[in-house]
């Protein structure tokens, strides 16, 4: 069964400079998450879309920005980049109107240096 | 403000053991609760969920008990197997309006032994 698809699925900055990530959700998904996962932490939840309008709004820096487009891939715009932006950054979907269970993806590591 | 917690954050059981791991919640009025399971270095999976209308859910090898009364749930694992080795994480969404984007508790680290 298709999953979540993120790309890349590695990702090494430098401070300031921007990072862009991708999610593919599983197909016929109109919804998309965004969390962020810090070592040893628990994922914590940025931003939501929902039929490529912003559906929720989490602990997002301003420095992040994130759309849907209308194939319902999301991209993560992260920018001036900081040394605690190192994370697992991961994408889940799920479909409106169905389970509220979200299937995530695998993850991106970015780590800032 | 509002959070979903573990007791512990670690717990080492011996293979064929029955694992419980348990989750405390603060917010009365969560009425939906999820079990994930994140193996190292992927993404969280979805194991079992509960609805607050229920006490207690049974998968496979799996049992969720939810107590409203003292906001407590656990995740019960029989004959617990290496491949259960993971960071489990309870979670709640807050409501609908919020699209359910989850809200994790701190993870437990299951640790199985031969």
């Amino acid at each position: 069964a298709a999953g979540v698809i993120q790309s890349p699925r590695h990702l090494i900055k430098e401070k300031r400079e921007t990072a862009t990530l991708k999610c593919y959700p599983i197909p016929r998904h109109d919804t998309v998450y965004w969390y962020q996962q810090g070592p040893g932490q628990d994922p914590q939840f940025l931003i939501s879309f929902y039929e490529k309008m912003q559906s929720d709004k989490g602990s997002i820096p301003d420095r992040f920005s994130a759309q849907q487009f209308s194939d319902y891939h999301s991209e993560l715009n992260m920018s001036s980049l900081e040394l605690g932006d190192s994370a697992l950054y991961f994408c889940a979907s799920r479909t409106t109107g169905g389970k509220e269970e979200q299937y995530f993806g695998p993850g991106t590591r970015l780590t800032v240096t | 403000g509002e959070s979903v917690g573990l007791h512990l954050p670690t717990l080492s059981v011996q293979e064929g053991d029955n694992s419980i791991i348990n989750c405390a919640y603060s917010n009365s009025a969560s009425d939906y609760f999820i079990w994930y399971k994140q193996e190292s270095g992927k993404g969280p999976q979805f194991i079992i969920d509960i609805r607050s209308n229920m006490d207690k859910r049974q998968g496979q090898r799996v049992t969720v008990l939810l107590n409203k009364t003292v906001k407590h749930l656990s995740l019960q694992i029989a004959a617990t197997q290496p491949g259960d080795s993971a960071v489990y994480f309870c979670a709640d969404p807050p409501n609908s309006n919020s699209g359910y984007a989850l809200n994790f508790g701190k993870g437990t680290s299951l640790l199985v032994t031969p």
